[in-house]
């Protein structure tokens, strides 16, 4: 199974600064299999990100995603106070489909 | 558009097997190409994917629960399910069910709101 690996754990920052949220994989994964998900407390995960830097519908223009083979980047250009959540990547690239163990990004 | 709604028992005696079912409304579950996934999180932990039926019936497992689960379609009634035998206190999470296009590109892009289901006797 691939392996997803997310840093940092927890990420404190500032409303306006930029985040920037890391996901690696134990092997190779295409681009086109590799997605990011917003969780809140107590909702569901939303679909932010997939094919790695394409965003979802009516995700905002400051999330954005790059990164290809083991490597990969979620970035949020200026944090907004409904930001802060936790963070999935997941590959559908091979089964069993995994995800990240998750960051948090918190208000400092 | 498409919405997902999971139901069942919130609690199940260990042993037992857990039953829920996702309801797709706003579209019919054997049109277009999708895969169909139960994803799970217990409390204050991470995503672990469980399994997905596609359109056309076929299904796939995750190894690490394979000899347990089931996952089947029910077409006439818009809906898809997770059958888990002989649980534990460790199944114990939130299910979700979510769809995703059938060449995997595209991400999980619908999720119910999901499910609590507690394992204890």
């Amino acid at each position: 199974e691939i392996v997803m690996t997310q840093s940092p754990a927890t990420l404190s920052l500032s409303p306006g600064e930029r985040a920037t949220l890391s996901c690696r994989a134990s092997q190779s994964v295409s681009s086109s299999y590799l997605s990011w998900y917003q969780q809140k407390p107590g909702q569901a995960p939303r679909l932010l990100i997939y094919g790695a830097s394409t965003r979802a519908t009516g995700i905002p223009a400051r999330f954005s995603g790059s990164g290809s083979g083991t490597d990969f980047t979620l970035t949020i250009s200026s944090l907004q106070p409904e930001d802060f959540a936790v963070y999935y990547c997941q590959q559908d690239y091979n089964l069993p489909w995994t995800f990240g163990q998750g960051t948090k990004v918190e208000i400092k | 558009q498409v919405q997902l709604q999971e139901s069942g028992p919130g609690l199940v005696k260990p042993s037992q097997t857990l039953s829920l079912t996702c309801t797709v409304s706003g579209g019919s579950i054997s049109s277009g190409s999708y895969y169909w996934s139960w994803i799970r999180q217990p409390a204050g932990k991470g995503l672990e994917w469980i399994g997905r039926i596609y359109t056309s019936g076929s299904t796939n497992y995750n190894p690490s629960l394979k000899s347990r689960v089931t996952i089947s379609v029910d077409t006439s009634k818009n809906q898809f399910s997770l059958k888990l035998s002989s649980v534990t206190a460790a199944d114990t999470a939130v299910y979700y069910c979510a769809r995703s296009r059938g060449d995997s590109v595209g991400g999980m892009d619908v999720w119910g709101q999901g499910t609590t289901v507690t394992v204890s006797s």
